[in-house]
C-alpha cells in the first residue's frame, strides 16, 4: 500500500539556519503531497501542496518540488526562524481517497 | 467562520466504557475523516466518509464505529474502550478528495484507564 518516510528528528537549528526535512513516498498511479504543520496544542494546517509531477509547492518561505523520478518532496527553507517550531508531516493523497501520513519530523530553532 | 468542530476536548474512560467523539464541519465538504495520533507513530486514518451514507474503513479501524447521516456531521463510536485507545483524536474535513487539503479540528485526547 501507500506509504511516506521522512526523516526522524528531532531537528534542532539555530535562527536563521537552512531546513531541509526528507520525505519520500511509495504509491501507485499519481498521488497528491503536502506537508502540513502542528503547532502545539493544536491540529494540523496545511504548509504547502503539490498534485502533479515537478510542481513546486511554497508558503511563508518554504518550498517543496514533486519529484516522481526519486519519489520524493523534501521541504526546505532558507533561513528559519523561532516561530517555525513546530512538527512538520509529509502526507500523500491517492488512490482510494486516503490521505497517508509519515510519522512528523520536530523542529526546534533556537535564537 | 467555525471550520471543523471536535467535542468533547478531553475525556477520561475505563476500560469497557463506551463513548462517542462529535466532529461537525460547516464548509459543506463532502469529505470526512477520523485519525488518531501517537507519539512517534504520525496520524494513522481510522475511517473515512466521501459523503452522506458512504463510510470506509481506514488503516485501524478495529474498536471503532462510524456514520455519516448528514454532510455535516461524522461521529467516531468507540464501542468498548481499551487502554490501547489513549490516543488524540483529529477529524478533518475536505473539499475534494487527493488533490484537496485536510482541514482538521483541534483535537480530541482521549485516556482510557
Amino acid at each position: 500500500g501507500d506509504s511516506v518516510t521522512q526523516m526522524e528528528g528531532p531537528v534542532t537549528l539555530s535562527e536563521e539556519a537552512f531546513l531541509t526535512i526528507n520525505c519520500t513516498y511509495t504509491a501507485t498511479g499519481y498521488p497528491s503531497l503536502f506537508w502540513y504543520v502542528q503547532y502545539p496544542g493544536e491540529g494540523l494546517q496545511l504548509l504547502l501542496k503539490a498534485t502533479k509531477a515537478d510542481d513546486k509547492g511554497s508558503n511563508k518561505g518554504f518550498e517543496a518540488t514533486y519529484r516522481k523520478e526519486t519519489t520524493s518532496f523534501h521541504l526546505e527553507k532558507g533561513s528559519v526562524q523561532v516561530s517555525d517550531s513546530a512538527v512538520y508531516f509529509c502526507a500523500l493523497s491517492g488512490e482510494g481517497f486516503k490521505t497517508i501520513f509519515g510519522a512528523g519530523t520536530r523542529l526546534f530553532v533556537k535564537a | 467562520n467555525a471550520g471543523v468542530t471536535q467535542t468533547p476536548k478531553f475525556q477520561v474512560l475505563k476500560t469497557g466504557q463506551s463513548m462517542t467523539l462529535q466532529c461537525a464541519q460547516d464548509m459543506n465538504h463532502e469529505y470526512m475523516s477520523w485519525y488518531r495520533q501517537d507519539p512517534g507513530m504520525g496520524l494513522r486514518l481510522i475511517h473515512y466518509s466521501v459523503g452522506a451514507g458512504i463510510t470506509d474503513q481506514g488503516e485501524v479501524p478495529n474498536g471503532y464505529n462510524v456514520s455519516r447521516s448528514t454532510t455535516e456531521d461524522f461521529p467516531l463510536r468507540l464501542l468498548s474502550a481499551a487502554p490501547s485507545q489513549t490516543s488524540v483524536y483529529f477529524c478533518a474535513s475536505s473539499y475534494r478528495p487527493i488533490t484537496g487539503e485536510l482541514f482538521f479540528g483541534e483535537g480530541s485526547r482521549l485516556t482510557v484507564l
